[in-house]
């Protein structure tokens, strides 16, 4: 089983909202990570979390913030973000970084975002 | 550093016909090299891989790539298109080695039209 479970599939929020995606695995693996994919783009990393620990903060603007609760799960926290924040956001997730070739991603089906 | 170039961001071919989907790479340590395909509205299905050993990788749905060291290329590649292959195709590198320990690198992507 290599499912990355992804929710909400579609979410649509005002300018002064708050919310959160939530992604979860239950393969085991040690690291997770957020993408924003934009139309017709290749997926541009966010975040990654190592054994728990954030490792990679890709400069995100801070209306975002990651969060880790335990091993199977990681969430997004979305506050006050911009019409251009408009995008699909992908989780993945791996064995950890030090798993050699064996560190594939698997990646979730994505919350597709619209900001109004 | 490492990084993607996929030659070619449309592809189309006929139903029947040979697909053929450029990558290459640039990697200062060895590479462990991926491909992914993305349906719409989806998220990225690992395809095949390439980590260590025969250099010549099946992956789901017929496909297939050779790592070719000396031409620093990955390309994908399937016998018989099909409709469903229509979809957008990501070559990805990564490493187990350096400051960038299990990052991925996504190419810009190519958009596979199948037609009938």
């Amino acid at each position: 089983d290599t499912e990355v479970t992804q929710t909400p599939k579609h979410l649509v929020m005002g300018m002064t909202n708050k919310k959160s995606l939530k992604c979860e695995q239950h393969m085991g693996h040690r690291a997770m990570y957020w993408y924003k994919q934009k139309a017709k783009k290749p997926p541009e990393l966010m975040f990654v979390y190592s054994y728990e620990k954030l490792s990679i903060n890709e400069s995100v603007p801070s209306r975002f913030s990651p969060e880790c609760p335990n091993s199977s799960l990681l969430n997004l926290h979305l506050h006050a973000l911009q019409p251009e924040d408009s995008a699909l956001y992908l989780c993945a997730s791996s064995r950890g970084p030090a798993s050699g070739g064996e560190n594939i991603q698997y990646f979730g089906a994505g919350t597709r975002l619209s900001v109004l | 550093a490492q990084s993607v170039t996929q030659l070619g961001s449309h592809v189309s071919v006929s139903e029947g016909a040979l697909v053929l989907l450029r990558c290459n790479y640039s990697s200062s340590v060895p590479p462990y090299l991926f491909w992914y395909v993305q349906y719409p509205n989806q998220g990225l299905q690992l395809l095949l891989k390439y980590t260590t050993g025969a250099t010549l990788v099946k992956g789901i749905n017929g496909f297939e790539a050779e790592f070719k060291k000396s031409e620093t290329s990955f390309h994908l590649t399937k016998p018989s298109a099909h409709m469903s292959d229509a979809a957008e195709y990501f070559c990805a590198v990564s490493s187990d080695r350096g400051s960038t320990l299990g990052r991925l690198y996504f190419g810009r992507g190519t958009q596979l039209t199948v037609w009938p």
